[in-house]
């Protein structure tokens, strides 16, 4: 089966540092990956999509320059939480298509000091 | 209108009863249907996808879609408190093709 791993599984950073989350295809290309936040007890929340080798495409509301997103290949795309604050603390999923459906890594969890 | 809508629950079914869950989605030109289950703490993982009009069984799991009525479906034979969970309905609607539209999910809870 399709298989998208993320990492690191879990980090704690202090405020005002900057946090980079990989997400990798491990057994397919995937044209376009997604991330997502979620919190606690609620439900997921889609930050952006990004295709490789073009700019991301961010959800109304977020961030582009506080949440930077490369996907430099088919099998790769990154997440960078740029001056981090307790408040940006959350889980972070990444997916990819494969498709016709999407699939999911296991997620980071955040927690900014 | 949501896009695509779920009761939150929780569904409580006893073990070994057939737990039922149900998606609605606003597009009616909506081709691809897709139930994910979300431990918690965990992030989502993919159970059925169905893109045709009727039932899709895969082991205890039954995925059922109604384009006319705009609604998908998802059965649960035998529960087993494993599968206590958050279930997820996705829909890739034909206006966004490259997005997938989450409900916000139906958390069951099967009884031992």
């Amino acid at each position: 089966g399709a298989v998208v791993s993320q990492h690191p599984s879990r980090v704690i950073c202090k405020s005002g540092t900057s946090v980079k989350i990989e997400c990798r295809s491990l057994d397919f290309q995937a044209t376009t990956m997604f991330w997502y936040r979620q919190f606690p007890k609620q439900s997921l929340m889609l930050m952006a999509t990004s295709n490789e080798g073009s700019k991301a495409t961010y959800e109304q509301g977020v961030e582009k320059d506080k949440f930077l997103i490369n996907h430099a290949s088919l099998t790769l795309s990154t997440l960078t939480v740029t001056s981090a604050h307790p408040e940006d603390s959350s889980f972070y999923i990444c997916s990819a298509r494969g498709e016709p459906e999407q699939y999911f890594g296991p997620g980071t969890r955040l927690t900014v000091t | 209108q949501k896009e695509v809508e779920q009761n939150s629950g929780p569904l409580s079914v006893p073990e070994g009863a057939i737990a039922s869950l149900n998606c609605t989605y606003s597009d009616r030109g909506s081709q691809s249907f897709f139930w994910y289950r979300q431990y918690s703490g965990k992030s989502p993982e993919l159970i059925m996808s169905i893109y045709s009009n009727g039932d899709k069984e895969d082991g205890r799991f039954t995925a059922q879609l109604n384009k006319a009525s705009q609604y998908v479906s998802l059965l649960i034979r035998d529960s087993q408190p494993s599968d206590s969970a958050t279930y997820l309905c996705a829909v890739n609607m034909r206006y966004n093709f490259n997005k997938f539209y989450f409900g916000s999910g139906t958390k069951l809870n099967v009884k031992p």
